[in-house]
């Protein structure tokens, strides 16, 4: 069965500190991976896509299948960073997605 | 463009009773999905509708059903409420579906089953 784990509930590191949030998945076919955030008091948005490659505030993410990984990482954390991260998994077709249990990043001053 | 719409947003019904969600998508979107956002389950898909068709559905009982009409708004239904249907139920939409758009999430309707 599909399933995403993030192993942390709650992540806090100092401002200027690298972040790295995990999430592991499993997955029979080939994985479509993603991760959202939201910030306080806003609706769920995306932040990145492995199939785009990109990086988006800083943020990026590297899939490993052999690991089955898909981490989050920025080198340098800042305050706005402080948000709830869910880390998805889309199957099959269309928007079918299987989120995470969510981390939440606390980032200090 | 103005984003996607959830009406009600907050909602108490009492056991036994039936609900139905609205949300309104972003103009030209034309799949819609669903989801139940509970802190033991967390965010779990119900289903997607694209172009008034369902799509894919997740692992619900059939109480929770749901509908497209023809300008993409969609509604789900759930019936017989119980007490852990309390949830915050989420819709997103996108154009097509495709795995390279972008899944636009509304603000939710937070939904209390007393």
């Amino acid at each position: 069965a599909q399933r995403v784990t993030q192993p942390e509930k709650l992540l806090s590191v100092f401002k200027g500190a690298p972040v790295e949030l995990k999430c592991n998945y499993s997955y029979s076919g080939s994985p479509e991976l993603f991760w959202y955030v939201q910030y306080s008091r806003q609706r769920l948005q995306l932040l990145l896509r492995h199939i785009s490659r990109e990086s988006i505030k800083g943020f990026t993410a590297d899939l490993n299948k052999g690991e089955t990984s898909f981490h989050l990482k920025k080198p340098f954390a800042q305050e706005e960073d402080s948000a709830m991260y869910y880390c998805a998994l889309r199957h099959d077709y269309g928007q079918n997605f299987v989120f995470g249990p969510g981390t939440r990043l606390s980032v200090l001053p | 463009k103005a984003g996607v719409t959830q009406t009600p947003r907050y909602l108490i019904k009492t056991r036994g009773q039936q609900v139905t969600l609205s949300c309104s998508p972003i103009s030209g979107h034309r799949s819609v999905s669903w989801y139940q956002q509970t802190p033991g389950q967390g965010l779990q898909f119900l289903f997607e509708y694209f172009s008034e068709t369902q799509r894919n559905k997740g692992n619900f009982p059939g109480r929770f059903s749901g509908r497209q009409f023809s300008n993409s708004r969609s509604e789900m239904n759930v019936s017989t409420l119980e007490l852990g249907d309390s949830a915050l139920y989420l819709c997103a939409s996108s154009y097509g579906g495709a795995a390279q758009e972008t899944q636009y999430f509304g603000p939710g309707t937070r939904l209390l089953v007393l």
